[in-house]
């Protein structure tokens, strides 16, 4: 799976947006973008995912660039329970080989 | 989202026993599930993956006679720590997803905290 650079952390004013990027210059063709995050002491939550096109559901959006080497989560609102780690990873999906390899994340403080 | 239950949540155990944590789907079927281990202020770190009927398939580095991992049905996997020692007092998760869907998000365990004393 290719890797994913994210920043380790990021501040943001809650009720504001919060974007988080995701560099995956290596990403192949047949490479999914996913977004988990992990609040403390918690399994991982599934956020969204996407492939090529940007994706909206009803925790965050996501957008892809047209080349697929970055991407940006959007979370519109933040409130204080999005504090948490958040997780971007690529990966195919092929079957038994689709696991989920987990980079160091951005830690996300959202505040008041 | 579909969910996945982990148990126990937490356990402490003395050194040199085993310790059985089970991870089941609840509303769907998992033909493979995957174990991690976290350490404090770390990220999660895939131990072995786990395919319902077959063997279980480890990391490198990850000693399979330690961890013992049995995926006897779709809904159920449980990852034995045999003689338990301090050092692999850890956080573990597991993660399940169905191949029957294309495509889509692997669930997670809310995790078993393993303190060995």
């Amino acid at each position: 799976d290719a890797k994913t650079t994210q920043p380790p952390s990021m501040d943001c004013a809650e009720g504001r947006a919060a974007n988080l990027p995701c560099n995956h210059s290596t990403i192949s063709g047949n490479e999914y973008v996913y977004w988990y995050r992990q609040i403390h002491s918690q399994g991982p939550q599934y956020i969204i995912h996407g492939l090529k096109n940007n994706e909206t559901n009803e925790m965050a959006s996501l957008i892809i660039t047209e080349d697929r080497k970055s991407s940006t989560l959007i979370l519109p609102h933040a409130t204080l329970r999005d504090t948490a780690v958040y997780y971007c990873i690529v990966r195919v999906w092929a079957g038994t080989a689709s696991k989920l390899t987990f980079g160091t994340g951005t830690r996300l403080q959202v505040t008041l | 989202g579909a969910v996945v239950s982990q148990h126990p949540s937490w356990v402490i155990c003395k050194s040199g026993t085993s310790v059985k944590i089970e991870c089941r789907s609840l509303d769907f079927q998992a033909t493979t599930m995957f174990w991690y281990r976290q350490f404090p202020k770390q990220s999660l770190m895939l131990m072995a993956t786990s395919n319902e009927g077959s063997k279980a398939t480890y990391e490198q580095g990850v000693e399979k006679d330690k961890f013992l991992i049995n995926h006897a049905s779709l809904t159920l996997s449980t990852l034995t720590v045999t003689s338990a020692h301090p050092e692999d007092s850890s956080f573990y998760i597991c993660s399940a997803l169905n191949l029957g869907e294309s495509a889509t998000e692997a669930f997670f365990g809310q995790g078993t905290r393993l303190t060995v004393v």
